[in-house]
């Protein structure tokens, strides 16, 4: 069946450092990927995602691009603030936009900034 | 836009007492999906309808947890009896099965405590 890997945290960083938190997945067919964020006490939110190799998905200056060669799914981004500091998912899924059916998580990193 | 609504936030109860969990899904969205937390196995698909047809319940753990959704602004999901090992958070997920455009949207989650 599907799997998703991801580096468990806890992950602390200064503020500014670069960030990597590794996913790797295994898969039938061609799912596509997210990243998933969550702050304390709330819901998951969607922060990115790839629906076929080669996309990279970005937002709010993260991003992640789909490799099918490495099945893998990293999520970067260049400068971390305090406020990034939450749990995060990787996830895939199958059918339409990817998300149609229900998703397969990692195991989540929790990332911890520090000022 | 009101998003994915979900109560009680938090349930603290017995274990041999019957437990619903209410979920009401964003206007328009016509899949739905439950999903359990907990630190040991991370975020699990248990069941996701759509157009409130059950679609996949093979993530349910056992008899004791039962999943409905009367109509499509309205779900469920019992157990009965409650034990302590269902101690956990439980999110409700919808999305829009369309084309292109799947993302599944969280609710806040209910904090099940079984004592």
């Amino acid at each position: 069946g599907d799997s998703v890997t991801q580096m468990e945290g806890p992950v602390t960083l200064s503020e500014e450092a670069f960030l990597t938190i590794n996913c790797t997945y295994t898969a039938t067919g061609y799912p596509s990927l997210f990243w998933y964020v969550q702050y304390p006490g709330e819901g998951l939110q969607l922060l990115l995602k790839a629906t076929k190799a080669d996309d990279k998905g970005s937002n709010k200056g993260f991003e992640a691009t789909y490799r099918k060669e490495t099945t893998s799914f990293h999520l970067e981004k260049g400068s971390v603030q305090v406020s990034d500091s939450a749990v995060y998912f990787c996830a895939l899924g199958h059918g339409g936009g990817g998300g149609a059916d229900g998703l397969t998580f990692g195991k989540g990193t929790h990332l911890i900034i520090q000022p | 836009d009101a998003g994915v609504i979900q109560s009680p936030r938090h349930e603290v109860t017995e274990m041999g007492q019957e437990v619903t969990l209410r979920c009401k899904p964003i206007s328009g969205h016509n899949s739905l999906f439950w999903y359990r937390q907990t630190m040991m196995r991370g975020l699990e698909l248990l069941i996701y309808f759509n157009n409130n047809v059950p679609i996949d319940d093979s993530g349910m753990p056992e008899d004791r947890f039962s999943a409905k959704m009367p109509n499509a602004s309205f779900s469920t999901l019992k157990i009965q009896p409650s034990e302590p090992r269902d101690s956990a958070v439980y999110f409700c997920a919808s999305s829009l099965r369309s084309s292109g455009r799947t993302e599944q949207y969280f609710g806040p989650g209910t904090r099940l405590t079984v004592t």
